[in-house]
């Protein structure tokens, strides 16, 4: 079965500073979908950036950027010149080609200091 | 307008009562998932839809029954609730051609 780890449950970073956050997963797979979720106080669930295991570049959107380690099952998460709205729940996510289901990490709970 | 709509958003019952949270979406999705979150267990899959007739258990089904009622809507119940069923529960949607879940705003359920 796939899972996901995510071994940082707290971070904090210095405001405009950058911060990575990892991620871990087991597959035996070899197409499959990874994903970074925001989780805000607010609650809800925001998706940050996904990568298609296929693609060997990896994705960036704005300031967040993935350092996506096939060989090693590794998706780590950069975020560069944090902001305070940055501040949150971030949820590493797995989706098999095969399976429409997530699987989701446990989390880790950013801090962004003034 | 919110583009997957959960009702209640929040909602506090008593052990042995029955409680139904409802979804809906306007995304035109087929697919349609409920997640339960505890804090520090990230999210796990309750049931999930494929479409109207297409019911599945995911992880942690105990305890909970569903009932896809339209494209549109996906609702989960509880038809006993006992305490450990506090949560927070979201609704999730997906395009069959896109992989990405979008995501309710979230139900804070307390059983007491």
């Amino acid at each position: 079965a796939q899972t996901v780890t995510q071994s940082q449950p707290e971070m904090s970073v210095q405001e405009a500073e950058t911060v990575t956050l990892s991620c871990t997963y087991d597959t035996s797979e070899s197409d499959y979908y990874l994903f970074w979720y925001k989780q805000p106080p607010s609650r809800q669930m925001i998706l940050v950036i996904r990568q298609e295991a296929y693609k060997q570049q990896n994705a960036t959107e704005n300031r967040f950027s993935v350092n996506f380690q096939k060989a090693a099952k590794s998706f780590s998460l950069k975020i560069s010149d944090s902001q305070l709205g940055d501040a949150a729940m971030y949820f590493c996510a797995y989706r098999g080609n095969r399976d429409d289901k997530i699987i989701f990490g446990k989390g880790t709970r950013l801090h962004i200091l003034p | 307008d919110a583009d997957v709509t959960q009702t209640p958003r929040n909602r506090i019952t008593k052990t042995g009562k029955r409680i139904m949270l409802e979804c809906s979406q306007t995304k035109g999705h087929d697919r349609m998932y409920w997640y339960r979150q505890d804090p520090g267990l990230g999210l796990q899959l309750i049931y999930y839809s494929f479409d109207v007739k297409d019911i599945n258990k995911g992880e942690i089904s105990d305890g909970y029954s569903v009932s896809r009622q339209a494209q549109a809507k996906f609702s989960l119940s509880l038809e006993s609730a006992i305490p450990n069923q506090t949560a927070l529960y979201f609704c999730a949607t997906s395009d069959q051609v896109r992989d990405e879940q979008f995501f309710g705003p979230g139900t804070r359920l307390t059983v007491l």
